[in-house]
């Protein structure tokens, strides 16, 4: 079956500028979540949706960043007014319930946003 | 707060060679600890994890992990490495209440020369 697939695979913008980032978790996963990997660094947790609704925003670094899930599958990350420290590779990753001991999360190829 | 810590930002080893990667975990109560490895190009792919029980773990692609709570550690390890191994491994720990919200290390990248 399909795995987690993340569009774009590269999106370069302009600082101040708007993207939008887009995941497309596994069927069926109830559980999704959006990671930043900057350079050097492991991922690092923004955001974790259970269903439609953002159960954990606690991540997301500033309110430029917002993410949605309006059908409990597809989810988009915003970024408003993009800053050259926005650069890195976003992570999606999706999971069956979200909770358990058995719940894996499974990781899309990322998109790699560079900020001018 | 949770927190994992990789000491070793490079490890260089040789083709059939044996291979131990460290990591070390802060966390309050019995963890969830995790290692993924990320190839260029592709998303983390989860080798192993713990949750209770047997403290080795046995993951894919011929890996093992050791947890243990005295040392805080969560070592992994191949017997013999393939040139095919060569990625970046992250060790992850998640919290055992709630959802599973993962916190990784910064990564040791794998050479492996022939």
């Amino acid at each position: 079956g399909a795995g987690v697939s993340q569009t774009p695979s590269n999106k370069v913008t302009e600082k101040g500028k708007y993207v939008e980032l887009r995941c497309d978790p596994i069927s069926g996963h109830t559980a999704l979540y959006w990671y930043r990997q900057s350079l050097g660094q492991g991922p690092e947790f923004l955001i974790y949706f259970q269903g439609t609704g953002a159960a954990d925003d606690s991540g997301l670094p500033n309110d430029r960043f917002f993410a949605v899930r309006p059908e409990g599958s597809v989810s988009t990350l915003k970024i408003q007014r993009t800053e050259r420290g926005d650069s890195a590779v976003y992570l999606c990753a999706s999971s069956l319930k979200g909770t358990g001991v058995s719940d894996t999360q499974y990781f899309g190829p990322g998109t790699r946003l560079t900020v001018l | 707060a949770q927190s994992v810590t990789q000491p070793d930002i490079h490890i260089t080893v040789s083709e059939g060679a044996s291979l131990e990667l460290r990591c070390n975990y802060s966390y309050g109560a019995t963890p969830y600890l995790f290692w993924y490895v990320q190839s260029p190009g592709q998303g983390l792919q989860l080798l192993l994890k713990y949750f209770s029980g047997d403290t080795l773990v046995q993951g894919i692609k011929g890996f093992e992990a050791e947890f243990k709570r005295s040392q805080s550690s969560f070592n992994l390890r191949k017997p013999s490495v393939h040139w095919s191994d060569a990625a970046e491994y992250f060790c992850a720990v998640g919290s055992s209440g709630g959802y599973q919200k993962v916190t990784f290390g910064t990564g040791t990248k794998l050479q492996v020369i022939p």
